[in-house]
C-alpha cells in the first residue's frame, strides 16, 4: 500500500531532551516536508527536500533539523526541544516538486514539559 | 513572502446544501493553487488543484474557481453530505518557489 508513515504517532518528553521523528515514504517521491499544526495557525512549512542530499527551510525551521540520507526517508530532528515545539507534526511527499498532489502522514502529536 | 487567508473560518450548512469557501492571496505570481481536506484525526488529503492558466476546474460534486485579478479562489461543494464534514485548507505556491503557504483552515459542518 502507497503511504507515508510517521513514528512515533505520540509522544511526551520534556525540555531539552533530544528527539528524533521519523518519516519514511514508499512511493519513490522526490519531495519531502515537515508540517506542524497549530489552532488558528493552520498549517506551517518547517523543512522540505526536493530530493536526496537536498534540504531547504520552510517558514518555521527555527529548531528543527532535517536530513535526507536516502529517498525514502526524512527525519526531523530537535536537538533541544522547548514548549513551543508542542504542536501537530506532519510529514508529506509528493513525486516531484510542490505543485503535485503531497500525501500526508497520519501525524505526530508532540507535547514538550 | 505569500500570505493565504481563508474565509469564513467556520461554515455550517444543511445537508443536501452548498458549501462556497474562499481564499485570498498577496502574491500575484503564484501559480498553483490546492485544496486539501483534513478529516478528524487523518492527514490532509488533496481534494481538488488549479493552476493560473485555468479558471475553473470541476471534479463532480466538487469544483474550483480562480480570479486571478482579484487574487482569489474557491471552492464549491454542491449537494453535501455528511461525509464533506472537515477542515478545508487552501495552498498558493509562488512561482519559483518550492514551498506551499496554507491558510489557517475552514471547519465545515454539514447538519443532517
Amino acid at each position: 500500500e502507497a503511504q507515508v508513515t510517521q513514528n512515533p504517532r505520540y509522544l511526551i518528553t520534556v525540555t531539552g531532551k533530544k528527539l528524533t521523528v521519523t518519516c519514511s515514504q514508499n512511493m519513490n517521491h522526490e519531495y519531502m516536508s515537515w508540517y506542524r499544526q497549530d489552532p488558528g495557525l493552520g498549517l506551517r512549512q518547517i523543512y522540505y527536500s526536493m530530493n536526496v542530499e537536498v534540504t531547504d527551510k520552510g517558514d518555521v525551521p527555527e529548531g528543527y533539523k532535517v536530513s535526507r540520507k536516502e529517498k525514502r526517508n526524512f527525519p526531523l530532528i530537535l536537538e533541544s526541544p522547548s514548549p513551543n515545539q508542542t504542536s501537530l507534526y506532519f510529514c508529506a511527499s509528493s513525486l516531484q516538486g510542490v505543485d503535485n498532489e503531497q500525501f500526508f502522514g497520519p501525524g505526530t502529536r508532540l507535547t514538550v514539559l | 513572502g505569500e500570505n493565504v487567508e481563508q474565509h469564513p473560518s467556520t461554515l455550517s450548512v444543511q445537508e443536501g446544501d452548498s458549501a462556497v469557501i474562499k481564499c485570498t492571496y498577496s502574491d500575484s505570481a503564484s501559480n498553483y493553487f490546492p485544496w486539501y481536506k483534513q478529516e478528524l484525526g487523518k492527514g490532509p488529503q488533496l481534494i481538488i488543484d488549479i493552476r493560473s492558466n485555468v479558471g475553473e476546474k470541476k471534479d463532480q460534486r466538487i469544483a474550483v474557481t480562480l480570479n486571478k485579478t482579484a487574487k482569489h479562489f474557491s471552492l464549491h461543494i454542491t449537494e453535501t453530505q455528511p461525509e464533506d464534514s472537515a477542515v478545508y485548507f487552501c495552498a498558493a505556491r509562488p512561482w519559483g518557489n518550492n514551498r506551499l503557504a496554507f491558510g489557517k483552515g475552514n471547519q465545515v459542518v454539514v447538519i443532517p
